[in-house]
């Protein structure tokens, strides 16, 4: 069964810092792997998604993600944090067009001035 | 506008009430899904449809029941609440013929509280 793990529950960044969220996700195959964002009161948005290719994606609102097959992660990364980035990021695996998608938990990201 | 609404946004109840929570998309989409989404949890599957005549339960789907009225809508209901279904639900769309099927696309959530 495939599976998702987000580490961090909570997370607070300065404005202007990097920031880094891990996932590690557990699958048998070849993995389709998303980071969604859902800011308070609002749903989930897809800031991006990997299903094969480059292991680099670049997302919305300047985030990008790394897939590292030998870790079985798929990391979000941003250079420098605005105010607005404060919200709730969910990876999620996705098992290849069967429709089961599974999410983590979610770190909740505080940014501070 | 928005391509997938949920109704009604916020919602108060009592225990053994009958709730219907409704999602509708213009997005074209098949495939539809709800979830529940509780703190530390993440989201869980609830049920799961496919086309109109293709209805499948997920991972929690004990105490819920769902309707597929056509392709553009997808009802789920609690047909005796209980306060531990407490949580905000969520509706999501997805489009296998786009070639990126797991790909999903959410409402703005539903909040329902039962007391």
């Amino acid at each position: 069964a495939q599976s998702v793990t987000q580490p961090d529950i909570h997370i607070t960044v300065s404005e202007g810092a990097s920031l880094e969220l891990r996932c590690n996700y557990s699958y048998g195959a070849t993995p389709y792997l998303f980071w969604y964002v859902q800011s308070p009161g609002q749903g989930l948005q897809l800031l991006l998604k990997y299903f094969s290719g480059d292991t680099l994606v670049q997302g919305i609102k300047g985030f990008e993600a790394e897939f590292k097959r030998s870790q079985s992660s798929f990391n979000l990364r941003k250079p420098s944090v605005h105010w607005s980035d404060a919200a709730e990021y969910f990876c999620a695996v996705g098992d290849g067009g069967y429709q089961k998608v599974t999410f983590g938990t979610g770190t909740k990201l505080q940014v501070i001035p | 506008d928005a391509d997938v609404t949920q109704t009604p946004r916020n919602r108060i109840t009592k225990t053994g009430k009958r709730i219907m929570l409704e999602c509708s998309q213009t997005k074209g989409h098949d495939r539809m899904y709800w979830y529940r989404q509780d703190p530390g949890l993440g989201l869980r599957l609830i049920y799961y449809s496919f086309d109109v005549k293709d209805i499948n339960k997920g991972e929690i789907s004990d105490g819920y029941s769902v309707s597929r009225q056509a392709q553009a809508k997808f009802s789920l209901s609690l047909e005796s609440a209980i306060p531990n279904q407490t949580a905000l639900y969520f509706c999501a769309t997805s489009d296998p013929s786009s070639g990126r099927a797991d790909e999903q696309f959410f409402g703005p959530g539903t909040r329902l509280t039962v007391l």
